[in-house]
């Protein structure tokens, strides 16, 4: 069945760095959604990519989809302690209608 | 709007006893999912119910049932509990009117352990 692997599972960053977090699928993809959970909350949507290379951005965060589209990724520039959750990448293979949630990247903020 | 709701959310319950999770929606939405998450394993899809009137099974559907009981409820059973049944349990719903890029708007969640 389809994977989806994410990469690295644990992420401790320091307030103002960078980082990325990677996502991997073991078939191509229609499109693939993140979605960020906060500590004790529920999964909320945060994006969604649907073209083969799109890059989109929402403020401090770069989100990429690879050109075979069995990959992503999401950057985050300038971390703040806002950031501090856990994200999934979930995608949906072609042809398909439902989600495969990665297993997450679970970040972890230093002030 | 209330979004999609959850009840309880939390339980306990001993090894071999039943009990139902509840899920709402109030956005109109066609299509609802139950979802588990275990630490480190992300969501894992139990069943899922495409529209009003259809169910249909996820990647872990053993142990569990489900009913759609109109557009706006969609159900699930445990019909005899099971400690690795203890996990937080997550009620989604989209639009799905046809197309694959719909998102998902999950619920607060269950957090159900079994002893």
């Amino acid at each position: 069945g389809q994977q989806v692997m994410q990469i690295p599972q644990y992420q401790h960053v320091q307030e103002g760095e960078d980082f990325t977090t990677y996502c991997n699928s073991s078939t191509t993809l229609s499109n693939i959604q993140w979605y960020k959970q906060r500590p004790g909350g529920h999964p909320v949507f945060l994006i969604q990519l649907v073209k083969s290379g799109e890059v989109k951005k929402q403020k401090r965060l770069t989100f990429q989809f690879g050109e075979a589209k069995k990959n992503s990724s999401l950057h985050i520039t300038a971390t703040q302690t806002t950031d501090v959750g856990t994200y999934f990448c979930a995608g949906i293979k072609a042809a398909g209608n439902k989600l495969t949630f990665g297993g997450g990247t679970r970040v972890l903020v230093k002030p | 709007n209330a979004g999609v709701t959850q009840t309880p959310k939390f339980q306990v319950l001993k090894t071999g006893q039943s009990m139902t999770l509840q899920c709402a929606q109030d956005m109109n939405h066609n299509s609802m999912y139950w979802y588990r998450q275990d630490p480190g394993m992300g969501l894992r899809l139990i069943y899922y119910s495409a529209s009003e009137g259809t169910t249909d099974k996820g990647e872990v559907p053993n142990g569990y049932n489900v009913s759609r009981l109109n557009k706006r409820e969609f159900s699930l059973r445990l019909e005899s509990a099971a400690p690795s049944q203890t996990s937080v349990y997550f009620c989604a719903s989209s639009e799905n009117r046809g197309r694959s890029t719909d998102t998902q708007y999950f619920g607060p969640g269950t957090r159900l352990t079994v002893l």
